[in-house]
């Protein structure tokens, strides 16, 4: 069965950093994009950042561009992100998820989610 | 960048009823890349559709995608009651992923 638990949220000050992990099992992980997506309380998805199966290449949302830094571990099958320079507006539910095979292009696996909350 | 916009914001109907949802795309985008998901409260997003038009695993057939270029649409032939929820498209893009800002379907 294919999981990804992702851990690492919690409450951190304005200006701070956390760095949050995605587990995942049940499949070829290194053949894989995977990507963070958050949800703000009350509102919608937003993309964050897409690692590909290699981990060579990053993209990130203008957003978190130069604050937030995805990679991935294959000796443990988990992606990271490690969030630096928080703000109140990155408080937000964050999900792992990983992409579709072949062409057509999706998400279809989710984690479970973790909180991050940006709050003095 | 890519701009999705959703349509109706919300949209109230009955079980037994069609539904259909429609997305937006500022600028012609592969069909390849658009997909549809499913969201419940306190749950994390369920993929629907990709490609379009292809149904995930274990998505009943009642769901359906199409369209093409700048106009999407999720078709639900006819509701049932854990259909109400909200739903997001999505462009799966080589280097930035976006989202529309939802249709949240809400029983009449």
């Amino acid at each position: 069965e294919v999981q990804l638990l992702e851990s690492g949220g919690g409450l951190v000050q304005p200006g701070g950093s956390l760095r949050l992990s995605c587990a995942a099992s049940g499949f070829t992980f290194s053949s894989y994009s995977m990507s963070w997506v958050r949800q703000a309380p009350g509102k919608g998805l937003e993309w964050v950042s897409s690692i590909d199966g290699s981990g060579s290449v990053t993209f990130y949302a203008d957003s978190v561009e130069g604050r937030f830094t995805i990679s991935r571990d294959h000796s443990k099958n988990t992606v990271l992100l490690q969030l630096n320079s928080l703000r109140a507006d990155d408080t937000a539910v964050y999900y792992c998820a990983k992409r579709t095979q072949g062409a057509a292009a999706g998400s279809d696996c989710w984690g479970q989610g973790t909180l991050v909350t940006v709050s003095s | 960048e890519i701009v999705l916009t959703q349509s109706p914001g919300t949209l109230s109907l009955s079980p037994g009823e069609r539904a259909t949802l429609s997305c937006r795309a500022s600028q012609s985008v592969s069909s390849s890349f658009l997909a549809w998901y499913q969201q419940k409260p306190g749950q994390a997003p369920r993929l629907l559709i990709y490609g379009a038009s292809n149904r995930a695993t274990g998505i009943p057939d009642r769901f359906s995608g199409s369209g093409s270029g700048t106009d999407f649409t999720l078709t639900i032939s006819r509701l049932e009651p854990e259909d109400f929820a909200v739903y997001y498209c999505q462009n799966y893009g080589m280097s930035r992923i976006t989202f529309g800002q939802g249709t949240r379907l809400e029983i009449k």
